[in-house]
């Protein structure tokens, strides 16, 4: 089966950073995404990661460690705005489709 | 960028009727479409992967029958709910690959279905 980890909630104070955390172990691996989800809302794409190492865009980073089944998004200056859900995942290979499993998401609250 | 449009975006239906979902990508051409379910504060979890003139794939635990799925174009696919229930009350979302750029999936708006 596949399986990923991420915190379930998350505060941190407004111009801080705060790294959310997110670990796999999934049968194949073809790259990891974050995405930003606000309640009711369909979730936007942040970053993806296919090779070890940081990518960095903006206020928002992204690590991959393929080997250790590890990646973390890393905001800088948090904004109120950043309140959301923040969602790892991990896309698969399967039968020559390769969909997108996500784990249940991290709930930031920035708090002022 | 690739837009995904999805309509309608909330539907209220009694128990028994079956509803309707569609999801478009707007200026590009998506062979495969997936379709993703969501309980309130819960993951996304994929129901089927549609693929443009086949049959779709359906995941474990998610009856055929019951979730219709359509892909007849490159640019729409749609889910049909039959014969809805109180328990498939749920935020449905499609996605779409571009074939072109194979990196990333772009989402639909989501449709919050309620099943009175």
């Amino acid at each position: 089966g596949q399986n990923i980890d991420q915190p379930t909630e998350m505060t941190a104070t407004e111009g801080a950073i705060v790294q959310i955390n997110c670990t796999y172990q999934t049968s194949g691996f073809n790259g990891l995404f974050w995405y930003q989800q606000h309640a009711g809302e369909a979730p936007t794409f942040l970053s993806y990661n296919v090779l070890d190492g940081l990518e960095e865009k903006g206020r928002f980073s992204s690590f991959l460690s393929r080997s250790k089944g590890y990646s973390y998004l890393l905001l800088k200056e948090l904004q109120m705005k950043d309140s959301a859900s923040y969602l790892c995942a991990v896309r698969v290979p399967n039968s020559g489709n390769t969909p997108l499993v996500f784990g249940k998401g991290t709930r930031l609250s920035v708090i002022a | 960028g690739a837009v995904v449009s999805q309509h309608p975006s909330r539907v209220i239906c009694k128990s028994g009727t079956s509803v309707k979902i569609e999801c478009r990508s707007l200026d590009f051409q998506a062979t495969t479409m997936f379709w993703y379910r969501q309980f309130p504060k819960q993951s996304l979890m994929l129901m089927a992967t549609s693929n443009e003139g086949s049959k779709a794939t359906y995941e474990q635990g998610v009856e055929k029958d019951k979730f219709l799925i359509n892909h007849a174009s490159l640019t729409l696919s749609t889910l049909t709910v039959t014969s809805a229930h109180p328990e498939d009350s749920s935020f449905y979302i499609c996605s779409a690959r571009d074939e072109v750029s194979l990196e990333k999936l772009f989402f639909g708006s989501g449709t919050q279905l309620s099943v009175l």
